[in-house]
């Protein structure tokens, strides 16, 4: 049974631009969420999506915002780059929100220069 | 909201040893507690969870204990191993609610063989 698959791994932006993360959370699975990394910060809460519908937010400024398509896909994008957005971003999906635990992606390692 | 805190930071350990690491949380609806690992490079894996209706869970090496009534739990790895290397997160939320998943800031555990 196929993970939880983020791409890009790696991203290089410059403070400014825009960038789109993307997760295949695992079959079947219709909740994703996501979180930022930083080793200050620890894990932070971004959104979580279940069928398509943006169920949860966390404390984050507009400029990050999500999305679900009907395949449970998810993205995330955040414009207008700062260098403190650096950080990992992880998508975790589970069967149905809060129930179980989370199955996290690798994640995609956000570097703004 | 909920807040979840979590000692120590780090943590090292003589192979063979035990290792416990402690973990409290504030809403006292809580009632989900799961434990994850993280390995370099990689997303955090859940290794055990135990829910409010349980004290204590094991599973091989590895168990958690809940005391509801002080709002804290903790994770204990015996007979530790080089591979137990990892930065371990324990977590918070009330399932079935669609609450979002509160981290604590993790706990570095160090073997040394």
């Amino acid at each position: 049974k196929a993970g939880v698959t983020q791409t890009p791994r790696y991203l290089i932006k410059t403070r400014g631009q825009q960038v789109t993360l993307s997760c295949s959370p695992i079959s079947g699975h219709r909740s994703v969420s996501w979180y930022q990394q930083t080793p200050g910060q620890g894990l932070q809460f971004l959104f979580e999506y279940f069928s398509e519908t943006q169920r949860n937010k966390g404390n984050f400024p507009g400029r990050f915002s999500g999305r679900q398509f009907s395949n449970s896909r998810s993205e995330m994008n955040v414009s207008t780059l700062e260098l403190g957005d650096s950080a990992l971003y992880l998508c975790a999906s589970s069967a149905e929100t809060g129930l179980g635990g989370y199955t996290f992606g690798s994640g995609t390692r956000l570097t703004v220069v | 909201g909920e807040n979840v805190e979590q000692h120590p930071s780090t943590l090292s350990v003589q192979e063979g040893d035990s290792a416990v690491i402690k973990c409290t949380y504030s809403d006292s609806a809580s009632n989900y507690f799961p434990w994850y690992k993280q390995e370099l490079g990689k997303g955090p894996q859940l290794i055990i969870d135990i829910r409010s209706n349980v004290g204590e869970k094991k599973d091989q090496r590895i168990a958690v204990t809940l005391n509801k009534t002080a709002k804290h739990f903790s994770l204990h790895i015996t007979e530790t191993q080089p591979e137990d290397s990892a930065v371990y997160f324990c977590a918070a939320s009330i399932e079935t609610s669609y609450d979002k998943v509160i981290f604590g800031p993790g706990t570095s555990l160090s073997v040394i063989p």
